[in-house]
């Protein structure tokens, strides 16, 4: 079974300070990982894929099959990245690739 | 550029009745998974479904059901509500890339309380 496992219900830091975001999974198989963020009063959003390998609004997240890790990275927080952030994880060899399966959350509080 | 849209924003309903979601995809977007969010927790799959044929089930009860129609639009049936059902019902949109790889994009949810 795959499991997705956030650690931390609630993270804050200073603005300017470094954010590291903590994300395990448990697949044995191939694992496609994302990052989900909800802003206040808004939808979840994609925030990031690991098959991308992209930046976006200063985040990165690199996919460590060997610690089966996918933590999610900003050196330097922002006030309006607070939000919650979701890891979730995709079977990408199954047959239901319509399958998320998320972590619990993290809610990041950045103060000023 | 219309999201992903469901109805009802907001329902409340009696244990024991039944209820329909309704979720229309993103234009030109085939396939369509549903979760449940109970507050305090991540999202869980339950169904996925892609050109009208179910292509994937989580671990729900058959009281939960769903279907998709030819415009790809969806709905949700739930039968002889619990209180546990109380919870946001999601929607996502599928995309598939053609080179790989499977992005969801989700709406805004439809809110029920079982009383």
């Amino acid at each position: 079974a795959q499991r997705v496992t956030q650690p931390e219900k609630l993270l804050s830091v200073f603005k300017g300070a470094p954010v590291e975001l903590k994300c395990n999974y448990s697949y044995s198989g191939s694992p496609e990982l994302f990052w989900y963020v909800q802003y206040s009063r808004q939808r979840l959003q994609l925030l990031l894929r690991h098959i991308s390998r992209e930046s976006i609004k200063g985040f990165t997240a690199d996919l460590n099959k060997g610690e089966t890790s996918f933590h999610l990275k900003k050196p330097f927080a922002q006030e309006e990245d607070s939000a919650m952030y979701y890891c979730a994880l995709r079977d990408a060899g199954g047959t239901s690739y319509g399958k998320l399966t998320f972590g619990q959350g993290t809610i990041l509080t950045v103060h000023p | 550029d219309a999201g992903v849209t469901q109805s009802p924003t907001h329902l409340i309903k009696t244990r024991g009745q039944h209820v329909t979601l309704r979720c229309s995809p993103i234009s030109g977007h085939k396939s369509v998974s549903w979760y449940q969010q109970v507050l305090g927790q991540g999202p869980q799959f339950i169904f996925q479904y892609y050109e009208k044929e179910e292509r994937g089930r989580g671990n729900f009860p058959d009281r939960f059901s769903a279907r998709q129609f030819p415009n790809y639009s969806s709905e949700l049936n739930v039968n002889a509500l619990l209180l546990g059902d109380s919870a946001l019902y999601l929607c996502a949109s599928i995309l598939v890339r053609i080179a790989g790889g499977r992005e969801q994009y989700f709406g805004p949810g439809t809110r029920l309380t079982v009383t």
